[in-house]
Protein backbone atom coordinates (compact mmCIF):
# COMPACT_ATOMS: atom_id res chain seq x y z
CA UNK A 1 0.00 0.00 0.00
CA UNK A 2 1.45 3.57 -0.85
CA UNK A 3 2.00 5.64 1.85
CA UNK A 4 0.16 8.46 0.06
CA UNK A 5 -2.59 7.61 -2.45
CA UNK A 6 -3.88 10.74 -4.45
CA UNK A 7 -6.07 10.80 -7.71
CA UNK A 8 -4.44 11.90 -10.33
CA UNK A 9 -7.28 12.84 -12.10
CA UNK A 10 -7.57 15.21 -15.33
CA UNK A 11 -10.30 16.98 -13.07
CA UNK A 12 -11.85 19.35 -15.46
CA UNK A 13 -14.45 21.71 -14.39
CA UNK A 14 -16.47 24.61 -15.30
CA UNK A 15 -15.25 28.16 -14.12
CA UNK A 16 -17.18 29.06 -10.92
CA UNK A 17 -17.35 25.64 -9.57
CA UNK A 18 -16.70 24.15 -6.53
CA UNK A 19 -13.63 21.97 -6.61
CA UNK A 20 -12.72 18.98 -4.07
CA UNK A 21 -8.99 17.36 -4.11
CA UNK A 22 -8.27 14.73 -1.93
CA UNK A 23 -5.51 12.31 -0.75
CA UNK A 24 -5.23 9.31 2.03
CA UNK A 25 -2.85 8.28 3.67
CA UNK A 26 -1.76 5.18 5.91
CA UNK A 27 1.06 6.58 8.57
CA UNK A 28 -1.15 7.39 11.14
CA UNK A 29 2.90 9.69 12.28
CA UNK A 30 1.95 12.54 9.93
CA UNK A 31 1.83 15.60 11.64
CA UNK A 32 1.90 18.28 9.19
CA UNK A 33 -0.41 18.49 5.93
CA UNK A 34 0.33 20.32 3.16
CA UNK A 35 -1.10 21.67 -0.54
CA UNK A 36 1.02 22.54 -3.17
CA UNK A 37 0.20 23.41 -6.24
CA UNK A 38 2.51 23.17 -9.83
CA UNK A 39 1.97 25.60 -13.17
CA UNK A 40 3.20 24.02 -15.91
CA UNK A 41 7.18 24.30 -16.38
CA UNK A 42 7.12 25.55 -12.78
CA UNK A 43 8.40 24.30 -9.75
CA UNK A 44 5.68 23.34 -6.76
CA UNK A 45 5.16 26.21 -4.99
CA UNK A 46 3.16 25.87 -1.44
CA UNK A 47 -0.80 26.61 -1.26
CA UNK A 48 -1.44 25.81 2.47
CA UNK A 49 -0.82 24.03 5.01
CA UNK A 50 -2.56 22.08 8.33
CA UNK A 51 -1.08 21.03 11.55
CA UNK A 52 -3.08 18.19 12.61
CA UNK A 53 -6.61 18.03 12.53
CA UNK A 54 -9.06 20.63 11.19
CA UNK A 55 -9.54 23.19 8.94
CA UNK A 56 -8.16 26.17 7.55
CA UNK A 57 -9.70 28.82 5.49
CA UNK A 58 -7.43 31.26 2.81
CA UNK A 59 -9.85 33.09 0.81
CA UNK A 60 -10.93 30.54 -2.11
CA UNK A 61 -9.12 28.11 -0.40
CA UNK A 62 -10.20 25.35 2.20
CA UNK A 63 -7.95 22.37 3.76
CA UNK A 64 -9.27 19.72 5.76
CA UNK A 65 -7.58 16.69 7.53
CA UNK A 66 -9.66 13.90 9.52
CA UNK A 67 -6.93 11.95 11.14
CA UNK A 68 -9.14 9.54 12.27
CA UNK A 69 -9.99 8.54 8.35
CA UNK A 70 -6.25 9.62 7.50
CA UNK A 71 -8.30 11.38 4.85
CA UNK A 72 -7.32 15.17 3.46
CA UNK A 73 -9.29 17.81 1.25
CA UNK A 74 -8.75 21.03 -0.68
CA UNK A 75 -11.51 22.58 -1.47
CA UNK A 76 -11.29 25.71 -4.10
CA UNK A 77 -14.50 27.96 -4.31
CA UNK A 78 -15.52 29.90 -7.11
CA UNK A 79 -12.75 28.15 -8.85
CA UNK A 80 -11.33 30.25 -11.80
CA UNK A 81 -9.32 29.33 -15.12
CA UNK A 82 -6.15 30.17 -13.45
CA UNK A 83 -6.63 27.62 -10.84
CA UNK A 84 -5.52 25.45 -13.55
CA UNK A 85 -2.95 23.35 -12.57
CA UNK A 86 -1.58 19.77 -10.49
CA UNK A 87 -2.54 19.66 -7.12
CA UNK A 88 -0.28 17.96 -4.95
CA UNK A 89 -0.94 16.87 -1.25
CA UNK A 90 2.39 16.32 0.72
CA UNK A 91 2.42 15.09 4.56
CA UNK A 92 5.55 14.91 7.02
CA UNK A 93 6.13 13.50 10.25
CA UNK A 94 9.02 14.68 12.34
CA UNK A 95 9.38 12.37 15.26
CA UNK A 96 11.30 9.17 14.30
CA UNK A 97 12.48 9.17 11.11
CA UNK A 98 12.54 12.04 8.54
CA UNK A 99 9.49 11.70 6.09
CA UNK A 100 8.11 14.53 3.55
CA UNK A 101 5.90 12.64 1.54
CA UNK A 102 4.17 13.79 -1.68
CA UNK A 103 1.00 12.32 -3.61
CA UNK A 104 1.08 12.02 -7.14
CA UNK A 105 -0.73 15.29 -7.86
CA UNK A 106 -3.94 15.81 -9.31
CA UNK A 107 -4.17 18.05 -12.50
CA UNK A 108 -7.15 20.12 -12.61
CA UNK A 109 -8.34 22.48 -15.55
CA UNK A 110 -10.86 24.87 -15.07
CA UNK A 111 -12.53 25.97 -18.23
CA UNK A 112 -13.94 29.23 -19.17
CA UNK B 1 17.88 36.88 -8.22
CA UNK B 2 15.13 35.68 -5.67
CA UNK B 3 13.85 32.44 -4.57
CA UNK B 4 15.45 29.51 -5.57
CA UNK B 5 17.14 29.02 -9.19
CA UNK B 6 18.31 26.33 -11.18
CA UNK B 7 20.87 25.51 -14.01
CA UNK B 8 20.15 24.24 -16.97
CA UNK B 9 16.37 24.16 -17.44
CA UNK B 10 16.59 21.89 -20.03
CA UNK B 11 19.63 19.27 -20.39
CA UNK B 12 19.88 15.90 -22.91
CA UNK B 13 22.63 14.02 -22.20
CA UNK B 14 23.66 10.88 -23.84
CA UNK B 15 24.06 7.85 -21.43
CA UNK B 16 28.27 8.19 -21.39
CA UNK B 17 28.07 11.60 -21.08
CA UNK B 18 28.63 13.57 -17.44
CA UNK B 19 27.31 16.91 -16.61
CA UNK B 20 25.85 18.76 -13.79
CA UNK B 21 22.90 20.72 -12.47
CA UNK B 22 23.17 23.71 -10.49
CA UNK B 23 20.82 24.89 -7.59
CA UNK B 24 21.05 28.29 -6.22
CA UNK B 25 18.76 29.69 -3.08
CA UNK B 26 18.39 33.34 -2.14
CA UNK B 27 16.48 33.13 0.36
CA UNK B 28 18.80 32.10 3.80
CA UNK B 29 17.83 28.56 4.28
CA UNK B 30 19.77 26.07 6.14
CA UNK B 31 18.21 22.93 4.21
CA UNK B 32 18.62 21.70 0.50
CA UNK B 33 16.74 19.09 -1.43
CA UNK B 34 16.80 17.58 -4.73
CA UNK B 35 13.88 15.86 -5.67
CA UNK B 36 13.30 14.06 -9.06
CA UNK B 37 9.68 14.50 -10.14
CA UNK B 38 8.20 11.49 -13.04
CA UNK B 39 5.37 11.48 -15.19
CA UNK B 40 2.25 9.75 -12.59
CA UNK B 41 4.59 9.31 -9.75
CA UNK B 42 4.88 11.18 -6.77
CA UNK B 43 8.01 13.60 -5.81
CA UNK B 44 10.75 11.55 -5.27
CA UNK B 45 13.25 12.57 -2.34
CA UNK B 46 16.60 12.09 -3.62
CA UNK B 47 19.40 13.80 -1.29
CA UNK B 48 18.92 16.15 1.64
CA UNK B 49 21.45 18.66 2.90
CA UNK B 50 20.89 20.27 6.52
CA UNK B 51 23.69 22.96 7.12
CA UNK B 52 25.82 21.77 3.99
CA UNK B 53 26.08 18.04 5.60
CA UNK B 54 24.02 15.29 3.70
CA UNK B 55 21.64 14.30 5.94
CA UNK B 56 19.37 11.32 3.65
CA UNK B 57 20.43 9.35 0.69
CA UNK B 58 16.98 7.44 -0.76
CA UNK B 59 19.24 5.05 -1.76
CA UNK B 60 20.03 6.31 -4.93
CA UNK B 61 22.20 4.98 -7.32
CA UNK B 62 25.82 5.94 -7.56
CA UNK B 63 25.66 7.75 -11.07
CA UNK B 64 23.78 10.48 -8.89
CA UNK B 65 26.42 12.41 -7.10
CA UNK B 66 25.25 15.33 -4.66
CA UNK B 67 27.28 18.24 -3.78
CA UNK B 68 26.58 21.20 -1.47
CA UNK B 69 29.35 23.37 -0.91
CA UNK B 70 28.01 25.72 1.56
CA UNK B 71 23.95 25.98 2.52
CA UNK B 72 23.42 28.13 -0.67
CA UNK B 73 24.39 26.33 -3.21
CA UNK B 74 23.25 22.43 -4.32
CA UNK B 75 24.65 20.54 -7.39
CA UNK B 76 24.14 17.34 -8.97
CA UNK B 77 26.87 15.43 -10.95
CA UNK B 78 25.50 13.20 -13.46
CA UNK B 79 27.43 10.41 -15.14
CA UNK B 80 26.69 7.10 -17.12
CA UNK B 81 22.84 7.91 -16.79
CA UNK B 82 19.93 5.70 -18.05
CA UNK B 83 16.96 6.47 -20.18
CA UNK B 84 15.00 5.93 -17.14
CA UNK B 85 16.63 8.52 -15.44
CA UNK B 86 14.96 11.09 -17.85
CA UNK B 87 12.45 13.12 -15.80
CA UNK B 88 12.15 17.00 -14.16
CA UNK B 89 14.77 17.37 -11.27
CA UNK B 90 13.39 19.65 -8.57
CA UNK B 91 15.54 21.78 -6.26
CA UNK B 92 13.80 23.02 -2.80
CA UNK B 93 15.01 24.77 0.11
CA UNK B 94 13.55 25.33 3.40
CA UNK B 95 14.59 27.23 6.71
CA UNK B 96 15.17 24.36 8.66
CA UNK B 97 15.10 20.30 7.79
CA UNK B 98 12.33 19.31 9.60
CA UNK B 99 10.20 22.03 8.46
CA UNK B 100 6.92 21.41 6.87
CA UNK B 101 7.67 24.48 4.06
CA UNK B 102 9.68 23.88 0.81
CA UNK B 103 10.55 26.51 -1.81
CA UNK B 104 10.73 24.86 -5.07
CA UNK B 105 12.93 25.87 -7.66
CA UNK B 106 11.72 25.79 -11.37
CA UNK B 107 13.59 22.09 -12.11
CA UNK B 108 15.92 21.01 -14.62
CA UNK B 109 13.99 18.62 -17.58
CA UNK B 110 16.62 16.00 -18.19
CA UNK B 111 16.71 13.61 -21.34
CA UNK B 112 19.05 10.75 -21.33
CA UNK B 113 19.52 9.53 -24.87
Amino acid sequence: QKEVEQDPGPLSVPEGAIVSLNCTYSNSAFQYFMWYRQYSRKGPELLMYTYSSGNKEDGRFTAQVDKSSKYISLFIRDSQPSDSATYLCAMTATSGTYKYIFGTGTRLKVLA
Amino acid sequence: ETGVTQTPRHLVMGMTNKKSLKCEQHLGHNAMYWYKQSAKKPLELMFVYNFKEQTENNSVPSRFSPECPNSSHLFLHLHTLQPEDSALYLCASSQGVYNYEQYFGPGTRLTVT
